[in-house]
Formats: structure tokens, sequence, C-alpha cells
């Protein structure tokens, strides 16, 4: 079992639509949750992170954590063809400075 | 301009010759670390440093040496590349009082070991 699981997709939703990406984790005492953002050629950008239990809002983007559940969730609102890109979820351990991150997850948001 | 940046961008070697791959930030962050990045495993952490001197093995450190002598360096040193080592390789850092997680990313490093 991978430590952080994620669906590779792609994902397709259309313009204006919501995009929700999952995320689940192996490892009970990971603490900190992030999601990155990668586009075609380029390098990985933060773009929320989450600490405890709950929602998260930044702007069009909402994260959502559930440790009982080993789960952490990105829903992208009104979705714009910008979007377009692999979203990287990644996970750090109370105990431990590593870092792991989930294969990523294609969203394609179509006009 | 606050930024990671890597060198060389691109490299083409042969197994066994030994290489570099520089990384350097200008932000004064404390952590630093080294990922690799393959189709369908996504990115896989290398090695990290809490600071000068202080480097500790991530999850695939095997090949890799690193060191950290001043803050704002943190070589990648691949003393024998073998061809499994072919990647794209990032460097990244977080300043002091974020977690770990809250990663600045170089722009990448494409390796090819024939």
């Amino acid at each position: 079992q991978k430590e952080v699981e994620q669906n590779s997709g792609p994902l397709s939703v259309p313009e204006g639509a919501i995009a929700s990406l999952n995320c689940t984790y192996s490892d009970r005492v990971s603490q900190s949750f992030f999601w990155y953002r990668q586009y075609s050629g380029k390098s990985p950008e933060l773009i929320m992170s989450i600490y405890s239990n709950g929602d998260k809002e930044d702007g069009r983007f909402t994260a959502q954590l559930n440790k009982a559940s080993q789960y952490v969730s990105l829903l992208i609102r009104d979705s714009q063809p910008s979007d377009s890109a692999t979203y990287l979820c990644a996970v750090n351990r109370r105990d431990n400075n590593d870092m792991r991150f989930g294969a990523g997850t294609r969203l394609t948001v179509k006009p | 301009e606050a930024q990671v940046t890597q060198n060389p961008r691109y490299l083409i070697t042969v197994t066994g010759k030994k290489l570099t791959v520089t990384c350097s930030q200008n932000m004064n962050h404390e952590y630093m670390s080294w990922y690799r990045q393959d189709p369908g495993l996504g990115l896989r952490q290398i090695y990290y440093s809490m600071n000068v001197e202080v480097t500790d093995k991530g999850d695939v450190p095997e090949g890799y040496k690193v060191s950290r002598k001043e803050k704002r360096n943190f070589p990648l040193i691949l003393e024998s590349p073998s061809p499994n080592q072919t990647s794209l390789y990032f460097c990244a850092s977080t300043p002091r009082g974020s977690g770990p997680g809250e990663q600045f990313f170089g722009p990448g490093t494409r390796l090819t070991v024939l």
C-alpha cells in the first residue's frame, strides 16, 4: 500500500463546475497536509496547507481534512481552464521531517 | 528575486561518471530537500536538511549523497550514476517557522544516464 494515494485521473470537469480531488494516507501519525499544483513541464507550487480537521478556504480553493478517516481533499470552485494541471497531495508525519507525496491527479477543465 | 536555482537544467551522462547537481536559494531558508519525479510514482524525497551540517535520508536515498556546508547551498551528488537514476530532479526549500511541507521548488533538472 502506498503511503499517499490519489486517483491518477484524468479528471475532466466543465468550466464553472466544482472539481473534487481526493487523497488518502496510511500513516496515522501524519500531522500536516498540503496540496501542490504542477503545470506540465513546470515545478510544483504550493496552493493549500491544512493542519487540523475540518475545512480551510482560500479563494476558490477549499481543503478538507478528516484525520479519523485518513482523508484529505481539495475542492476547486468555479473551475477555470487555467486550473488544468496535476494536483499533488503531500503529507508530513508528526515524528519526522520527511515528506511523502502522492502520484498526483491530472485535472482538465474544459471551456 | 526570491528563488531556488538548480544547475544544470539538463544533463546527459554515462553510467559511472560522477556528477553534481547544484541547488541554491537566496531566501535564507533553513529546510532544503531533494526529490526525484518519475511517471506514475510522483515525487519521492531523496534527502533533506534541517540546517547547516544536518542532513537526513528521505524515501529513496540509495545512490545519492548530499552536503550542507552553507545555508544557501544543498548539492546533490551521484558518485556512480546508473540508468535507473534517469529522472527529473527538484530541489526545494522552506522558510524557518513553516512546516517542512510549505516548500518553494526549483525549476528542475532533467538527468539522463546512458
